[in-house]
């Protein structure tokens, strides 16, 4: 079956930087995604990726893309307390495309300790 | 205002009983998708519509059944309640103009089947 996988906790300190990590399904997803869920809220997507990239970075969110290892990875510099959510990686798989039909892990929840 | 609006909320039901929830938007997006999320499971897709004339099965759509009434609406409805409907629902949104596949989601519905 289609899987994204994610680790489901992520604890870290106030002022470190923080990793988390997926591992997708399929080589010819064209757009990778990270979307941040808050307590009580809908999704929001945090940033994406274009699969002819490596890398991408946005203020203190780094996006690491390893194509051939079909490995994902977002960095948060800097961690603060507001950061404390649910991140979901997301792709397109093939099945998927022309529909937008994205396939999600199952978050990782991220918690910050000041 | 929100874009992307649900309701309810939150909503407590018996087994057996007829549901519906509903999700409206202001974002003029054509796509609209109904998706659940289960703790420890992320999000699954329930049913997604490509316009009021469109729609289709998502990965878990058995039990459920949708309505796409106009262009802003999209109803998810469940004809006969069981416990393991229980969970968070999402309403999200797409343009097909826009080639990224960003979802747009709305805060969520809680079903609670007792």
């Amino acid at each position: 079956g289609e899987d994204v996988e994610q680790s489901l906790f992520l604890s870290v300190r106030e002022g470190d930087s923080s990793v988390i990590n997926c591992t997708y399904t399929d080589s010819s997803s064209t757009y990778l995604y990270w979307y941040k869920q808050e307590p009580g809220a809908g999704l929001q997507l945090l940033t994406y990726i274009f699969s002819n990239m490596d890398m991408k970075q946005d203020q203190r969110l780094t996006v690491l893309l390893n194509k051939k290892d079909k490995h994902l990875s977002l960095r948060i510099a800097d961690t603060q307390t507001g950061d404390s959510a649910i991140y979901f990686c997301a792709e397109i798989p093939p099945s998927g495309a022309g529909s937008y039909q994205l396939t999600f892990g199952k978050g990782t929840k991220l918690s910050v300790i000041p | 205002d929100a874009d992307v609006t649900q309701t309810p909320r939150n909503r407590i039901t018996k087994t057996g009983k007829r549901i519906m929830l509903e999700c409206s938007q202001t974002k003029g997006h054509d796509r609209m998708y109904w998706y659940r999320q289960d703790p420890g499971l992320g999000l699954r897709l329930i049913y997604y519509s490509f316009d009021v004339k469109d729609i289709n099965k998502g990965e878990i759509s058995d039990g459920y059944s949708v309505s796409r009434q106009a262009q802003a609406k999209f109803s998810l409805s469940l004809e006969s309640a069981i416990p393991n409907q229980t969970a968070l629902y999402f309403c999200a949104t797409s343009d097909s103009g826009r080639n990224t596949g960003e979802l747009f989601f709305g805060e969520g519905s809680r079903l609670t089947v007792l």
